[in-house]
């Protein structure tokens, strides 16, 4: 059980795109989710968290322009990041619980923006 | 600050040798701690959490923690590593100052990359 199913799995898309990444949990409602960005080889840098009915609460330094989410469903969370440049190039990861612990990840989505 | 260190960027082991992967963390309260696996190019699997009980904690694998408190530290180990036991892990802890609903933000380490040689 507390399966999150995370797409696409892999983009590559052209500079000024607007990307869309789902996050949904599949067998268990989440009112709260949360949204990373993992560098190569570096640890997991928490974005935002996604609040169902609400507006999302974003980490400091994270443009909420930029990196639009709704979360409009108790199983669906959304990521937009908004006319991507080369340097929004990373992998991002959702997660969310059924309780308050543990966390329960996507397998994440590779983000590639020529 | 609340915080966690993983003080080992690497850990080498040889395959069917004991290992270790180092934790120390600094939270207010009582810590949550939380430890998860990540293979290439995948999100994170959950290995094994310590919210209270027993300092020894077992998980998912075979790999088991040691909450010790004085020490502030919740090392992972695992008797006998196998090479399949290679990838990333983190340690992570709660954020006790942080409340979403019924979740928690953690806060994270920045993970060992561990090498089982054959």
């Amino acid at each position: 059980g507390a399966v999150v199913s995370q797409h696409p799995s892999w983009v590559i898309c052209k500079s000024g795109t607007s990307v869309k990444i789902e996050c949904r949990s599949l067998d268990f409602q989440a009112t709260t989710m949360f949204w990373y960005r993992q560098f190569p080889k570096q640890s997991l840098m928490l974005m935002a968290t996604s609040n169902e009915g609400s507006k999302a609460t974003y980490e400091q330094g994270v443009e909420k322009d930029k990196f639009l989410i709704n979360h409009a469903s108790l199983t669906l969370s959304t990521l937009t990041v908004t006319s991507a440049h080369p340097e929004d190039s990373s992998f991002y990861i959702c997660s969310a619980s059924p309780g308050p612990q543990p966390q329960h990840f996507g397998d994440g989505t590779r983000l590639s923006i020529l | 600050a609340q915080s966690v260190a993983q003080p080992e960027d690497q850990v080498n082991v040889a395959e069917g040798n004991p290992l270790t992967v180092k934790c120390t963390y600094s939270v207010s309260g009582n810590p949550y701690l939380f430890w998860y696996v990540q293979y290439p190019n995948r999100g994170l699997q959950f290995l094994l959490k310590y919210i209270t009980g027993d300092n020894l904690v077992k998980g998912s694998y075979g790999f088991e923690a040691e909450f010790n408190k004085s020490q502030t530290s919740f090392h992972l180990k695992k008797p006998s590593a196998l090479v399949s036991d290679s990838a990333l892990y983190f340690c992570a802890v709660r954020d006790p100052t942080y409340n979403a609903g019924n979740n928690r933000k953690l806060i994270w380490g920045l993970g060992t990359s561990l090498a089982v040689n054959p």
